[in-house]
């Protein structure tokens, strides 16, 4: 079955524009997970969405949101870009986010922001 | 708060046995996971522990001492292709969310 889908798999942005990005699950997984990579940081949760419902959300400013679609399908909009927002965005997918299944990542899209 | 402490390096020769640990503070979690993550790929999941003690899938086994907020990842037969980040990671502490580790960088050497 095909995998999770990220696009783009990179992206270059100015300082102070907006940014979406689009994550495909897995067929038939309900629950998709947000998270921002940063070297030596680990991955910081951004956000879980489930039958187009945020469930929970990390700790980032209002300029990160998103949302799902009736067709699981999730984007990411970051407004006002800052430098530190350069990072290697991931999205998971899972059954129905429980914890106790599996998360299948995307690649990511890899965010350059100068 | 909530975090988890792993080693940022360990180093291990071809063949050989390692330990990769896992502190936290944080209560309330349903389970501890680990994931692999060679350079430039995407993170994939090794194995959960939801109940105290150890799971074992082939050369690689885990365990969980919630008394003890512990847990670590056991790599056995280590190949050159273990090379990677590990991460453990805790979900369900204040809702659906996983919360990760900083991830440990395994070098095998030959």
């Amino acid at each position: 079955k095909a995998g999770v889908t990220q696009t783009p798999r990179y992206l270059i942005k100015t300082r102070g524009q907006q940014v979406t990005l689009s994550c495909s699950p897995i067929s038939g997984h309900r629950s998709v997970s947000w998270y921002q990579q940063t070297p030596g940081q680990g991955l910081q949760f951004l956000f879980e969405y489930f039958s187009e419902t945020q469930r929970n959300k990390g700790n980032f400013p209002g300029r990160f949101s998103g949302r799902q679609f009736s067709n699981s399908r999730s984007e990411m909009n970051v407004s006002t870009l800052e430098l530190g927002d350069s990072a290697l965005y991931l999205c998971a997918s899972s059954l129905v986010g429980d914890g106790n299944t599996e998360a299948f990542f995307g690649q990511g899209t890899r965010l350059t922001v100068v | 708060g909530q975090s988890l402490e792993q080693p940022s390096e360990v180093t291990a020769v071809e063949g050989a046995i390692v330990q990769i640990n896992c502190t936290y503070q944080t209560s309330g979690f349903y389970g501890l996971s680990w994931y692999q993550q060679h350079d430039g790929g995407a993170p994939t999941f090794l194995s959960y522990n939801a109940l105290d003690g150890l799971e074992e899938t082939g050369r690689f086994s885990s365990f969980l001492s919630r008394s003890d907020s512990y847990g670590y990842l056991l790599l056995q037969e280590l190949q050159m292709k273990d090379s990677a980040s590990y991460f453990c990671a805790v979900f369900g502490t204040g809702g659906f969310k996983t919360i990760f580790g900083a991830g440990t960088r395994l070098f095998v050497k030959a």
